[in-house]
């Protein structure tokens, strides 16, 4: 079985710093690792994903996540974050079926 | 646009009413599912339907059916709504296996009253 563990439930943050989710992860199989974004009152949209080779992985506004495989982790970055991120982030890991963390709310403050 | 659509967008329901959340997608995925979202618990998936034609049981299934009409919709229902089952709920769909995330539709919020 496969479980997720999202360290932070929220994480507050001025605008333009730089902020880190933290995502592990714990698997007897190897698995895909996802980020999802929600943004109030929608519903889930992929940000990125890991599924093998280089260990960063980008996503079009400027996050990424590097995939650890000694620590179990799959930690969400971004170096200067705007107000317009400020949504609820989940992370997840699929090996047949895909199991979410309980998600972390950044809200970034002006 | 494809993707994954559901109905309705908001409903309530007094406790013991039974109702059915519609979910259709046009993307020819094999694998469909339903979660609900409370907070601070994350997504729970409830049922899955891997192919047309199969359903099983996920984290959460009590109090709840599904019925996999055919390859493209997958209903949800609450046979007895109880304030319990107030969420939201998310359908999804995917290719069966691989690399591939899901594709989300907008939720449905339910309110047990």
């Amino acid at each position: 079985a496969q479980s997720v563990t999202q360290l932070d439930s929220q994480v507050p943050v001025f605008e333009e710093a730089p902020v880190e989710l933290r995502c592990n992860y714990s698997s007897s199989v190897s698995v895909y690792l996802f980020w999802y974004v929600q943004y109030p009152n929608q519903g889930l949209q992929l940000l990125l994903k890991y599924l093998s080779g280089s260990t960063l992985v980008e996503s079009i506004n400027g996050f990424e996540a590097e995939f650890n495989k000694s620590q179990t982790s799959f930690h969400l970055r971004k170096p200067s974050v705007h107000i317009s991120d400020t949504a609820e982030y989940f992370c997840a890991v699929k090996a047949d079926k895909l199991i979410f963390g309980t998600g972390t709310r950044l809200q970034v403050f002006p | 646009n494809a993707g994954v659509t559901q109905t309705p967008k908001f409903q309530v329901l007094k406790t013991g009413q039974s109702m059915t959340l519609q979910c259709a997608q046009d993307m020819n995925h094999n694998s469909m599912y339903w979660y609900r979202q409370d907070p601070g618990m994350g997504l729970r998936l409830i049922y899955y339907s891997a192919s047309e034609g199969t359903t099983d049981k996920g984290e959460v299934p009590n109090g709840y059916n599904v019925s996999r009409l055919n390859k493209r919709e997958f209903s949800l229902r609450l046979e007895s709504a109880a304030p319990s089952q107030t969420s939201v709920y998310f359908c999804a769909s995917s290719e069966v296996s691989g690399p591939w995330g899901y594709t989300f539709g907008s939720g449905t919020r339910l309110t047990v009253v």
